[in-house]
C-alpha cells in the first residue's frame, strides 16, 4: 500500500524559502497512475491545493501560488519536493503530500501524515 | 476562478440522516470526491468519482452529483462521524476544494 511521509524544517523565516520533501514507500514515483503533489491547511481553515507533478515532468500549480512554487521529483530517491519562495505568515500551516489519480485527474487516494510549518522570525 | 461552495456546518442527531451539499457551476460534468478529516488527522477519501466508495468505507456514506450540486449523504449517522468534510473536483488545470463542512453529532 502506498505510503507518503513529509519531512523538512518546521520553522521558516519570513521572505525565505520553504522546502519540504515527500518520501514514497510501497510504490514508486515512476508510477504513471499518480500525480505527486502538495496540499496545505492553514490553522483552523480548509484545504488548499498547491500543485503536483507527473513522473515525466509536467506540472500543475494553483494559479494563486504559481509565481512562488516549484515542485520536482527525484525518481532515484523515490521522493518529490516542494519549494515555496518568499514566504509570509500566511503560509503557516500543515503541509500534506498526496498522490492524485492520473486517470480521473481527480482523486487523492493517498495522503501523508502532514507536517506543520510555521513562518516566523 | 471556479468555486465549490459548502455550508460551514450541519448538525445531526445520532441515527439520523444528514446530507452535505457541494455546489459549483455545471458540477455534474465533473467527477467529485469527498474527504473526511478529524482533528489532528490527515484527510481520508470517502467517495470518489461522484458515488464510489473505497474499500473499508462504511456503506452509510454515499454520494451523488446532479446539475450544479454534489451531495454527500450519511445514513444512520454515528458519533464517530463527527468531523470536517470536504468536496473536491478537478477543474483543468487546477484542483478545487470546497470550504469544508463541520458535522456535529448532537
Amino acid at each position: 500500500q502506498l505510503q507518503l511521509r513529509e519531512s523538512g524544517p518546521g520553522l521558516v523565516r519570513p521572505s525565505e524559502t520553504l522546502s519540504l520533501t515527500c518520501t514514497v514507500s510501497g510504490g514508486s514515483t515512476f508510477n504513471s497512475n499518480y500525480y505527486w503533489g502538495w496540499v496545505r491547511q492553514p490553522p483552523g481553515k480548509g484545504l488548499e491545493w498547491i500543485g503536483d507533478i507527473f513522473h515525466t515532468g509536467p506540472t500543475h500549480y494553483n494559479p494563486s501560488l504559481q509565481s512562488r512554487v516549484t515542485i520536482s521529483v527525484d525518481m532515484s530517491k523515490n521522493q518529490f519536493s516542494l519549494k515555496l519562495y518568499s514566504v509570509t505568515a500566511t503560509d503557516t500551516g500543515i503541509y500534506y503530500c498526496a498522490g492524485r489519480d492520473s486517470i480521473s485527474s481527480t482523486t487523492f487516494y493517498s495522503w501523508g501524515q502532514g507536517t506543520l510549518v510555521t513562518v516566523s522570525s | 476562478s471556479y468555486e465549490l461552495t459548502q455550508p460551514p456546518s450541519v448538525s445531526v442527531s445520532p441515527g439520523q440522516t444528514t446530507s452535505i451539499p457541494c455546489s459549483g457551476d455545471k458540477l455534474e460534468d465533473r467527477f467529485v470526491c469527498w474527504y473526511q478529516q478529524k482533528p489532528g488527522q490527515s484527510p481520508i477519501l470517502l467517495i470518489y468519482e461522484d458515488n464510489k466508495r473505497p474499500s473499508g468505507i462504511p456503506e452509510r456514506f454515499s454520494g451523488s452529483n446532479s446539475g450544479n450540486t454534489a451531495t454527500l449523504t450519511i445514513t444512520g449517522t454515528q458519533s464517530m462521524d463527527e468531523a470536517d468534510y470536504y468536496c473536491q473536483a478537478w477543474v483543468s488545470p487546477a484542483v478545487v476544494f470546497g470550504g469544508g463542512t463541520k458535522v456535529t453529532v448532537l
